[in-house]
């Protein structure tokens, strides 16, 4: 049930990019982008709630495959700032309603 | 003006005792929800609560209990401390949930850190 994250850890130069990857073994109601940094609270970034949705603006975007099984973040030019871990998070319908956190994937961004 | 705010920050405590960690939401939103972050960070949500509707995650232990005075306060006890509730635990809010599932933002409280001996 819980949203598989790939990969676990990455380490960046500052401008380089990078694609978080949230896969799911059945289709997804929505997925929602977290990050937590050392510390700290996890903050919403967005929420994808349609297959083939992509959002975001140039920094920092996401998608939502056609089958809803998948979505990535990007992160393009990275910045010390994005340091942190990265979170997907998924609804499930039917009884018991619960929200779903991914693995969680480490980023460090280094000068 | 601190949206989602939790108290303790911190709390260290012996093995065997009762606890409460309080939250407070000044959002005015619907829903509240409870999260444990292991040493793994991997984040689990233990509880939501939305109109009085309290659905818990089936993995929770009963020692642990949500009570909730009004909308903007979501508490949370604990019976029997043990060493695995060591953790840090998040409170959330979100302005309501549709259709049965989460399609609003979470607004998270700044965690409680708790420490079992």
């Amino acid at each position: 049930q819980q949203p598989v994250q790939s990969p676990q850890a990455v380490i960046l130069r500052e401008g380089e990019d990078a694609v978080i990857n949230c896969s799911s073994s059945k289709a997804l109601y929505s997925v929602h982008w977290y990050r937590q940094k050392h510390g700290e609270a996890p903050v919403f970034l967005m929420i994808l709630l349609k297959g083939g949705e992509q959002k975001g603006h140039e920094k920092i975007s996401a998608s939502f495959n056609e089958k809803k099984q998948q979505s990535s973040l990007y992160l393009t030019a990275s910045q010390l700032s994005y340091s942190g871990t990265y979170f997907c998070g998924t609804s499930k319908t039917g009884p018991g309603n619960q929200f779903y956190f991914g693995t969680g994937t480490s980023l460090t961004v280094i000068p | 003006d601190t949206a989602v705010s939790q108290t303790p920050k911190y709390l260290v405590t012996q093995m065997g005792n009762d606890k409460s960690i309080k939250c407070e939401q000044n959002l005015g939103h619907d829903t509240m929800y409870w999260y444990k972050q292991d040493s793994k960070k991997f984040l689990k949500i233990m509880f939501s609560y939305n109109n009085k509707e309290l659905i818990i995650n089936e993995t929770v232990p009963n020692r642990f209990s949500p009570k909730s005075p009004d909308k903007a306060h979501l508490n949370l006890h604990i019976n029997s401390l043990e060493l695995g509730d060591s953790a840090v635990y998040f409170c959330a809010s979100s302005p309501r949930r549709s259709s049965g599932v989460l399609q609003e933002t979470q607004y998270f409280g700044p965690g409680t850190r708790l420490l079992v001996l």
